[in-house]
């Protein structure tokens, strides 16, 4: 079975610019969460979508970024207007029972905002 | 604010020898309890869990252990393999209606063959 798929794995981009990853969940699963990883911060959730519904994105730093679930088996966050702080691997993980914390994590979308 | 801490950014141990890696967490609301392990260039993987309602759990080599009134956990590996070297999160939920997973810094075992 396939994992959680994320593109693209690697973004090299200039500040300003605008940024879009993409995630596809593990078929059937209902929940899906987008975390962001940093060397000063760890790993930090963003936002987190049950049945395609954002439940929590108290984690979304500012306007700049927005999420989007259109369907089961796509979301995405979007960064507009991309900044060096920005700069980041971005995970998204999606679980079948949200109760039991076990998340299914992608590879990461590894983010350089120059 | 920082829920939950590993303040051992690193381990280094001997193959064969034991691994404890030790998380401790502030938010008295956390109701269960995880640990995953992550390789360079992947995302983390699901190791082990323990409700709080437990103190301990096991799986294999892997042993997770709760004190709920220190508010600490600790994994134990044993015996410790080199193919266990990776970075290892704590992460901790709270129940009610919202399931946000709130995780460690992480710290990185490395075992010595």
């Amino acid at each position: 079975d396939a994992g959680v798929i994320q593109s693209p794995r690697h973004e090299v981009t200039e500040m300003g610019q605008e940024v879009t990853l993409r995630c596809k969940p593990i078929s059937g699963h209902n929940s899906l969460f987008w975390y962001r990883q940093t060397m000063m911060r760890g790993l930090e959730l963003l936002i987190y979508f049950n049945n395609n519904v954002p439940i929590d994105d108290s984690g979304m730093p500012e306007d700049r970024f927005s999420a989007k679930m259109p369907n089961a088996s796509f979301s995405t966050l979007k960064i507009q207007p991309s900044e060096p702080r920005d700069s980041a691997v971005y995970f998204c993980a999606s679980s079948l029972y949200e109760r039991t914390g076990e998340l299914f994590f992608g590879e990461g979308s590894r983010l350089t905002v120059l | 604010d920082q829920q939950v801490k590993q303040n051992s950014p690193s381990l280094s141990v001997q193959e064969g020898r034991i691994s404890i890696l030790n998380c401790d967490y502030t938010n008295s609301m956390f109701d269960y309890f995880l640990w995953y392990k992550k390789y360079p260039a992947e995302g983390p993987t699901f190791l082990i869990s323990i409700s709080s309602i437990k103190d301990k759990n096991e799986d294999g080599r892997f042993t997770v252990f709760l004190n709920k009134s220190a508010k600490h956990l600790s994994l134990h590996i044993v015996p410790s393999q080199p193919g266990d070297s990776a970075v290892y999160f704590c992460a901790a939920r709270s129940g009610g209606s919202n399931y946000k997973l709130t995780f460690g810094k992480g710290t990185l075992l490395t075992v010595n063959p």
